[in-house]
């Protein structure tokens, strides 16, 4: 069955650090893969969106990588912030959008 | 624009009750869904809708639950009867178009069932 998987232990890093996140899928084929932020008690937002036949998508302080072949995404924030701090959620589909169960994110300064 | 907008936000209601969760989708979108996040599983689809009709509900959990969408600016996510296990944050979110698109997520029903 299709499976997203990132990780479900908080990630805590230093102000100023740069941040990885992981998102590992498998039995999917997605055309699109995106990144969105979600904050306590408020709703997921869009961040960046990476399509298949693109290898890295950058936005500010924020990278995307999409490796097909392994079936894997990387978040990168760098320079990170305590304002960075909140859950990270991958979302894979083309024509239904699944989320992972996200990762949490603290940046202590 | 104001956004995709839910209500109520917050509901606490007895087992056996009746529960009919609102949205307004943003003024132009196509499609909207209704989601459901625990911490146990996460943010699962329930029902999405292209154009108010209903393409895809395989994630509605079973019959208790039921969504509308009568015209392009409302919806709504009725469960009868609650039960407790209900209990979770229900998200309602629009987009422009299905693949590769943003959605836009509402700031969520809290859902209390006692």
């Amino acid at each position: 069955s299709q499976k997203i998987e990132q990780n479900s232990e908080a990630l805590n890093i230093q102000e100023g650090k740069t941040a990885t996140l992981t998102c590992n899928y498998t039995n999917y084929s997605p055309a699109y893969l995106q990144w969105y932020r979600q904050d306590p008690g408020r709703g997921p937002v869009f961040l960046l969106l990476i399509r298949e036949n693109e290898k890295e998508k950058r936005k500010e302080r924020l990278k995307v990588t999409f490796d097909t072949t392994l079936k894997q995404s990387l978040f990168h924030i760098t320079a990170s912030q305590p304002a960075d701090s909140a859950t990270y959620l991958c979302a894979l589909g083309d024509h239904k959008l699944v989320f992972g169960a996200g990762t949490i994110l603290r940046v202590k300064s | 624009d104001a956004g995709v907008i839910q209500s109520p936000r917050h509901e606490v209601t007895e087992m056996g009750q009746e529960v009919t969760l609102r949205c307004k989708p943003i003024s132009g979108h196509d499609y909207l869904f209704w989601y459901r996040q625990t911490m146990m599983r996460g943010l699962e689809l329930l029902i999405y809708f292209n154009n108010n009709v209903p393409i895809d509900d395989s994630g509605m959990p079973e019959d208790r639950f039921s969504a509308k969408m009568p015209n392009a600016s409302f919806s709504t996510l009725k469960i009868q009867p609650s039960e407790p296990r209900d209990s979770a944050v229900y998200f309602c979110a629009s987009s422009l178009a299905i693949s590769g698109n943003t959605i836009y997520f509402g700031e969520g029903s809290w859902l209390t069932v006692v």
